[in-house]
């Protein structure tokens, strides 16, 4: 295990369809988090997980978005109805403890 | 509201010498800090962390300062060498909670062989 894996890299999809990323957290990390990030902007906080409970959600995270982690290992991010402002890198990262987050390579995300 | 803040998009700095990243935060619960660096299409990448009860922390050619009255704190890297360049970004997080990241929006650095 290397880190944190994500899936696809890159998705293009056409307005109003839905997509759904998944993402493989460091195998001993119990905390996982999904951020998104748009051009000229830091990752910005969607939502945690500690193990199989989603624990926190950010209110960028719309009633379209919808997240898993069942079994507290892997994760999906689900987005429904996808629209143009959702084109973004989505990005996963887990952690141990209390340390600073580890994170994947993310999926971009083209809405077109 | 922004709570950590990098007011410079952007850094040149030649081969060999020092580089230096500023960081501003707001937010007095922060306990913790940490520095990422970002290549174009891939993820952030850990490079070093601070606690708050802490002044310094050094790891190679890295180090960052904290100044916890000014909420200021900075990435020092030294040598600074071509591989350096990519966009450094500037996190926080308090340690009630999700321990979520606050991010700033970054500081291109180019480092000029």
């Amino acid at each position: 295990d290397t880190g944190v894996s994500q899936d696809p890299r890159h998705k293009i999809t056409k307005r109003g369809q839905n997509v759904t990323f998944r993402c493989d957290p460091i195998s001993e990390h119990n905390r996982l988090y999904w951020y998104r990030q748009t051009l000229g902007q830091g990752p910005e906080f969607l939502t945690y997980f500690q193990n199989e409970a989603q624990l926190e959600k950010s209110r960028l995270l719309s009633d379209r978005f919808s997240a898993e982690r069942p079994k507290g290992s892997f994760s999906t991010l689900e987005i429904q109805r996808t629209e143009q402002g959702d084109s973004a890198m989505y990005l996963c990262a887990s952690s141990q403890f209390s340390h600073g987050a580890f994170f994947g390579q993310g999926t971009r995300l083209t809405v077109v | 509201d922004q709570q950590v803040k990098q007011n410079s998009p952007s850094l040149s700095v030649q081969e060999g010498r020092i580089s230096i990243l500023n960081c501003d935060y707001t937010n007095s619960m922060f306990d913790y800090f940490l520095w990422y660096k970002k290549y174009p299409a891939e993820g952030p990448t850990f490079l070093i962390s601070i606690s708050s009860i802490k002044d310094k922390n050094e790891d190679g050619r890295f180090t960052v300062f904290l100044n916890k009255s000014a909420k200021h704190l900075s990435l020092h890297i030294v040598p600074s060498q071509p591989g350096d360049s990519a966009v450094y970004f500037c996190a926080g997080y308090s340690g009630a909670g999700s321990y979520q990241l606050t991010f700033g929006k970054g500081t291109k650095l180019s480092v000029i062989p």
